[in-house]
């Protein structure tokens, strides 16, 4: 089955970028879709089909996706950004929907 | 607005069963796939299977392969998951989302928390 890797952690100061990824076998040739998920509350979507922003998102949040490594960004960051993060992509192979392991941002 | 809202949290035996409601207001049902996604406290997502609204046609992943059933009840908007053989490891939140082949799972339900204890 298809595999997304997210690092488990990553951890940024207020005001800086935050960066975080998704690894998969030719990631770049699926679309993928992200969540942001606060503790106790339901996941939200903050970007999909790779670049596109949901209405409601800041524009510091964007998104990439090339070769074996899908990638969100989050520009000046805040503490309201604190969250969980998970990459999802549609896997053709087995018609499943596959997730990430999730990444925590710590501002 | 579109939402999606979830039947109350269940406590379960191991070895019984449990089904978890999901009712749709805000769009046409019929329209987009009904998305199944549970959680285990302090872990990630975890991708159940999908029921398209439509043609009542579903899938899950393979883990859940006979143990779980999707329905819907059109007349009522509604979304029904049931999952059998409860196991201690199925203890969980269960979440229900509106999606389809290629979209995002946007929104989603409230979340269903599960217990399977004796």
């Amino acid at each position: 089955s298809y595999v997304l890797t997210q690092p488990p952690s990553v951890s940024v100061s207020p005001g800086k970028t935050a960066t975080i990824t998704c690894g998969g076998n030719n990631i770049g040739s699926k679309s993928v879709h992200w969540y942001q998920q606060k503790p106790g509350q339901a996941p939200v979507v903050v970007m999909y089909y790779d670049s596109e922003r949901p209405a409601g998102i800041p524009e510091r949040f964007s998104g990439s996706n090339s070769g074996n490594t899908a990638t969100l960004t989050i520009s000046r960051v805040e503490a309201g950004d604190e969250a969980d993060y998970y990459c999802q992509v549609w896997d053709s192979g087995t018609d499943h929907r596959v997730f990430g392991g999730g990444t925590k941002l710590t501002v | 607005q579109v939402q999606l809202v979830q039947s109350g949290a269940e406590l379960k035996k191991p070895g019984a069963s449990v089904k978890v409601s999901c009712t749709a207001s805000g769009y046409t049902f019929s329209g987009y796939d009904i998305t199944w996604v549970r959680q285990a406290t302090g872990q990630g997502l975890e991708w159940m299977g999908w029921m398209s609204p439509s043609t009542g046609r579903s899938g899950s992943a393979q883990k859940f392969q006979g143990r779980v059933s999707m329905t819907r009840d059109t007349s009522l908007n509604t979304a029904y998951m049931e999952l059998s053989s409860l196991r201690y490891d199925d203890t969980a939140v269960y979440y229900c989302a509106r999606g389809g082949l290629h979209l995002p799972d946007d929104p989603w339900g409230q979340g269903t928390l599960v217990t399977v204890s004796s």
